[in-house]
């Protein structure tokens, strides 16, 4: 079965400039979550959604926003890009929140903020 | 605040030599432990995991002990292969009903035939 696919896998975007990422989970899976991975601070968590509910979120500013749809598609979008938001951004799905602690991870999407 | 610690890398091995990759946390509560590898261009994928005290996870050769009394999950191969290289990162979760883990920085680990 298809894994995790984010889109776009790679952009770049000037300072200021707005950014929308997307990410379909594996068929059937409910959960998704949103990482962050830069060389200095390694993974980051930035936030969890089940079933269209923002059930945790990580310590990052209000640019940073996501939602997730009906068919459990999720979005996330960072607003007013600064040079730090360049990262590689990972999206993760699971069944449920928890249940079994195994996440299965997307590629990334690949953000350069020039 | 809760935390994972892993040994910086690269780790450089020969083949069938043995592996191991120091991680410690800090953590309020009793957390499950996992061992997620990136391989180059791939996602992380779970390699191994444990949920309580003295759990003992293992997958593709590998083994780690959750060990309470010393807060550590080292992850141990006894023969390495060149297909083992990758990106190595010990991970937490503080709860049965959430996704978010806690991250170590991950170790590179490198082998040579």
């Amino acid at each position: 079965k298809a894994g995790v696919t984010q889109t776009p896998r790679y952009l770049i975007k000037t300072r200021g400039q707005q950014v929308t990422l997307s990410c379909s989970p594996i068929s059937g899976h409910r959960s998704v979550s949103w990482y962050q991975q830069t060389p200095g601070q390694g993974l980051q968590f930035l936030f969890e959604y089940f079933s269209e509910t923002q059930r945790n979120k990580g310590n990052f500013p209000g640019r940073f926003s996501g939602r997730q749809f009906s068919n459990s598609r999720s979005e996330m979008n960072v607003s007013t890009l600064e040079l730090g938001d360049s990262a590689l951004y990972l999206c993760a799905s699971s069944m449920i929140a928890g249940s079994t602690g195994e996440l299965f991870f997307g590629e990334g999407s690949r953000l350069t903020v020039l | 605040g809760d935390s994972v610690t892993q040994m910086e890398g690269p780790v450089t091995l020969s083949e069938e030599a043995c592996l191991t990759i120091n991680c410690t946390y800090t953590a309020t509560g009793y957390p499950s432990l996992f061992w997620y590898v990136q391989y180059p261009g791939e996602g992380l994928q779970l390699l191994l995991k444990a949920t309580k005290a003295d759990d003992k996870g293992s997958n593709k050769g590998f083994e780690a002990t959750y060990r309470k009394e010393t807060t550590s999950f080292h992850l141990e191969k006894g023969s390495v292969q060149v297909s083992d290289s990758a990106v190595y990162f010990c991970a937490l979760s503080l709860s049965y009903n959430t996704d978010k883990l806690i991250f170590g920085t991950g170790t590179r680990l490198q082998v040579f035939p």
